[in-house]
């Protein structure tokens, strides 16, 4: 099975980082994922790790340790339009399982 | 470029009442297919998943089912709805199961009220 893990809430200062932690135990592992839900909506993804390493995408940055099940994301320079949800999504086999999401709060 | 559907929005159903959610695929084929539960304020439940025509694999056992009678098509079921089936569902689909297109990309969502 799977076992992801991941805070459930952070509060940052517009402009500042926040980095959102997610540790997982899965039986096969073909990639993470994060991805944003604004309340309401449909998730919409955000990045993709399958190697070790940092991935960036703009103000987005998601970093991933195979050995240690231990990926985060970071959201550098933050707006007002970031406080969302963030699901961290672990893919096995076949099945894409997410975390219970870390709710973002940016304040000004 | 692949799309999503999903119908209907939002649904009021009554207890007691059956369920049929229906989610279709454009522009892929062979797609793995999803069915996902959120309650308020809560992450996404995997309910179902299904690799091909007819395949469905059930994660979590309760009163909902799943059929994929077409490549394209997924349905999710309920013959007698629960107040605890409230909430707001998601279809999704990927293709393969490694690299970047496994990326799964979600319908708009179904919020169901069972009142």
């Amino acid at each position: 099975g799977q076992n992801i893990d991941q805070p459930t809430e952070m509060t940052a200062t517009e402009g500042a980082i926040v980095q959102i932690n997610c540790t997982y135990q899965t039986s096969g592992f073909n990639g993470l994922f994060w991805y944003q839900q604004h309340a309401g909506e449909a998730p919409t993804f955000l990045s993709y790790n399958v190697l070790d390493g940092l991935e960036e995408k703009g103000r987005f940055s998601s970093f991933l340790s195979r050995s240690k099940g231990y990926s985060y994301l970071l959201l550098k320079e933050l707006q007002m339009k970031d406080s969302a949800s963030y699901l961290c999504a672990v893919k096995g086999d076949y099945k894409l399982s997410f975390g219970a999401g870390t709710t973002v709060t940016v304040r000004a | 470029s692949q799309t999503i559907h999903q119908w209907p929005a939002t649904l009021v159903q009554p207890v007691g009442s059956p369920l049929s959610l229906e989610c279709t695929v454009e522009g892929t084929s062979n797609p793995n297919l999803y069915w996902y539960r959120q309650a308020a304020g809560r992450g996404l439940q995997l309910l179902f998943y299904s690799v091909g025509i007819g395949q469905i694999s059930s994660e979590v056992p309760q009163n909902l089912s799943a059929s994929r009678p077409q490549d394209r098509q997924f349905i999710l079921s309920s013959k007698k709805l629960l107040l605890s089936d409230s909430g707001f569902y998601l279809c999704a689909w990927s293709g393969g199961t490694t690299g970047r297109n496994t990326e799964a990309f979600f319908g708009q969502g179904t919020r169901l009220t069972v009142v």
